[in-house]
């Protein structure tokens, strides 16, 4: 079965410290994998999406993420964090053919200290 | 810009009563989602349609319908409400064609059920 693991529920960082919010997969054949940002209040954001190819993905607000296909991971990373990236992030796995739905992680809340 | 509207912010109803969530989405796509947000549970699909008139539950549909008569327009109908379907319910929606899709989210409807 699909599935998603984000093992951090809570990651507290200061900012302008480096950020890496963990993602683990489980998945039968070759994923698409995203990262969704949700501020309080808010629906969900896409910050990137990883389809093929280049392992490295870049995304808005400065985050990226790395396909690692031997360890079943899409970790997101950024290199300085700002107070305004404290929210709530959702990592989730999908199909490359029919169906197009999404499995999500159960988020990691990041806060952030000035 | 994809937009994807949700009739209410928040929303208070009373056990028993029958609770309609409409989402509007005006990209033309084809697929259409509705989630459940809890906290620690991140988002659950309730039900989604890949054309109007069409559907399947999702992972937890029980107490919970759905409606598409038109490409743009999906809505959530519980029967009968109860309390434990208090909760945050998203809508999304994204096409079902080509190579990376996305998908994207309305606000969300937070109801609470009294």
């Amino acid at each position: 079965a699909q599935s998603v693991t984000q093992p951090d529920i809570h990651i507290t960082v200061s900012e302008g410290a480096s950020l890496e919010l963990r993602c683990n997969y489980s998945y039968g054949a070759t994923p698409y994998l995203f990262w969704y940002v949700q501020s309080p209040g808010q629906g969900l954001q896409l910050l990137l999406k990883y389809f093929s190819g280049d392992t490295l993905v870049q995304g808005i607000k400065g985050f990226e993420a790395e396909f690692k296909r031997s360890q079943s991971s899409f970790n997101l990373r950024k290199p300085s964090v700002h107070w305004s990236d404290a929210a709530e992030y959702f990592c989730a796995v999908g199909p490359m053919e029919y169906g197009n739905k999404l499995v999500f992680g159960a988020g990691t809340i990041l806060r952030v200290k000035s | 810009d994809v937009k994807v509207t949700q009739s209410s912010r928040y929303l208070v109803k009373r056990t028993g009563e029958k609770v309609f969530l409409e989402c509007v989405q005006d990209m033309d796509h084809e697929n259409m989602f509705w989630y459940r947000q809890d906290p620690g549970l991140g988002l659950r699909l309730i039900y989604f349609s890949y054309d109007v008139k069409m559907k399947e539950k999702g992972d937890i549909p029980e107490g919970y319908s759905v409606s598409r008569e038109k490409k743009e327009r999906f809505s959530l109908i519980l029967e009968s409400a109860s309390t434990n379907q208090t909760s945050m319910y998203l809508c999304a929606s994204s096409p079902s064609k080509g190579v990376g899709y996305t998908q994207y989210f309305g606000p969300g409807t937070r109801l609470t059920v009294l």
